[in-house]
């Protein structure tokens, strides 16, 4: 069936230092794959997305480039700040009405100063 | 509205006791959507709503849970004698998924705590 994973954390990085969270899906058909951002007890907000191959979806300095060839949607970040500490989710969607949301486990990111 | 909106924010219930929470999805929305955060973050889909028909439901525990959205009503998920393991953040989400506009859009969650 259609899965998304991606790197298991913590990932610890200290401030502007550059930053990858690594995502492969496996999905029938042409999904639509975004980034989600949950901060600590705080809800999911949707921080990027691309929806078709080769697409670049980018926010906040946050970049991922949607590659089919490899399944991938590898997200990346030139500069962290500790503000940007928080829990990262690669997830799929297909392009058909009603599909659910498939997402990965979840990567915790903690930035020290 | 211009964002989905979950009530309550936090409940506590007794293991054995009834749990109600409430969703109102984004105005003009057809799709609703509930899935389970367990403390690992993980997110379990529960079950899915084509306006007040649902529309996949593979996700739903047979027993204790249900979940309706009727006209002109919040969406709502409701959990029967309550267990320990029911203890998460049940977010809500809706979508309109139009062509290729198949983003959800998430509430802030619920946290239900069992005792």
């Amino acid at each position: 069936g259609d899965s998304v994973t991606q790197m298991e954390g913590p990932v610890t990085l200290s401030e502007e230092a550059f930053l990858t969270i690594n995502c492969t899906y496996t999905a029938t058909g042409y999904p639509s794959l975004f980034w989600y951002v949950q901060y600590p007890g705080e809800g999911l907000q949707l921080l990027l997305k691309a929806t078709k191959a080769d697409d670049k979806g980018s926010n906040k300095g946050f970049e991922a480039t949607y590659r089919k060839e490899t399944t991938s949607f590898h997200l990346e970040k030139g500069s962290v700040q500790v503000s940007d500490s928080a829990v990262y989710f690669c997830a799929l969607t297909k392009n058909t009405g009603g599909f659910k949301t498939i997402f990965g486990a979840g990567t915790r990111l903690f930035v020290k100063a | 509205g211009e964002e989905v909106a979950q009530t309550p924010k936090h409940l506590v219930r007794g293991e054995g006791q009834k749990a109600k929470l409430y969703c109102a999805p984004i105005k003009g929305h057809s799709y609703v959507f509930w899935y389970q955060q367990v403390l690992k973050n993980e997110f379990k889909f529960l079950i899915s709503f084509q306006n007040e028909n649902v529309f996949d439901e593979t996700g739903m525990p047979k027993e204790r849970f249900s979940a309706k959205c009727l006209p002109n009503s919040p969406c709502s998920l409701e959990i029967q004698a309550t267990k320990l393991e029911d203890s998460a953040v049940y977010f809500c989400a809706s979508s309109s998924q139009t062509g290729m506009n198949t983003e959800a859009f998430f509430g802030q969650g619920t946290r239900l705590t069992v005792v």
